[in-house]
């Protein structure tokens, strides 16, 4: 079994500051992450990906994420946020192996809200 | 531009009607998710196929739930008879996943949702 808590439910900031949203994972083999933004009646689009390769990934808006896998965490971070930046954000994690690979897990979301 | 298509965007329906929704992954894409968000509950998963075949459909209400692949350009997602608890917004999606070969793979790209309402 998987699952994936996203720390924060909701994490206000004001423009132009630092953001970190938190997100730990538990799996029993191996997984890929991901972090998807979700903007109001919209679907789920990719912000990033790690799959393999260095902790260290970056995505698009000026977002990046780092796979820390001894405290198996993938906090996502911006380090100056803008007003378009409010939405809802997602971790997920997928099997990369075992009998159930592929399948897909989401945390609860955190919602980012920007102030001007 | 490669998307993954679900219709309809929108259901109006009434208590114990049968609901119908669709979903075409995209081309050669080998697994596809089905998902329900609610404000309650956020993302749940439903059920997952891969090339066509269900691997997972535990977080489906057997009873009343059903979800097919008739072939690959279409999954649907059954709903009979619906109920207000039903309401929420379905997502498919849909990605190619290769255990264990990382290059093989993608990330699971998200249709725009049906959103069903119950009433």
């Amino acid at each position: 079994a998987q699952s994936v808590t996203q720390l924060d439910s909701q994490v206000p900031v004001f423009e132009e500051a630092p953001v970190e949203l938190r997100c730990n994972y538990s799996s029993s083999v191996s997984v890929y992450l991901f972090w998807y933004v979700q903007y109001p009646n919209q679907g789920l689009q990719l912000l990033l990906k790690y799959l393999s390769g260095s902790t260290l990934v970056k995505g698009i808006n000026g977002f990046e994420a780092e796979f820390n896998k001894s405290q198996t965490s993938f906090h996502l971070r911006k380090p100056s946020v803008h007003i378009s930046d409010t939405a809802e954000y997602f971790c997920a994690v997928r099997n990369a192996g075992g009998t159930s690979y592929g399948k897909l897990t989401f945390g609860q979301g955190t919602i980012l809200t920007v102030h001007p | 531009d490669a998307r993954v298509t679900q219709t309809p965007r929108h259901k109006v329906t009434e208590m114990g009607q049968e609901v119908t929704m669709r979903c075409q992954p995209i081309l050669g894409h080998n697994t596809v998710f089905w998902y329900r968000q609610t404000m309650m509950q956020g993302l749940e998963l439903l059920a997952y196929f891969r090339n066509r075949a269900p691997l997972d459909d535990s977080g489906m209400p057997k009873d009343r739930f059903s979800a097919e692949m008739p072939d690959a350009t279409l999954a649907t997602l059954k709903i009979q008879p619906s109920e207000p608890r039903d309401s929420a917004v379905y997502f498919c999606a849909s990605g190619l996943v290769q255990a264990g070969i990382t290059t093989m793979n993608t990330e699971a790209f998200f249709g725009q949702g049906t959103r069903l309402t119950v009433v």
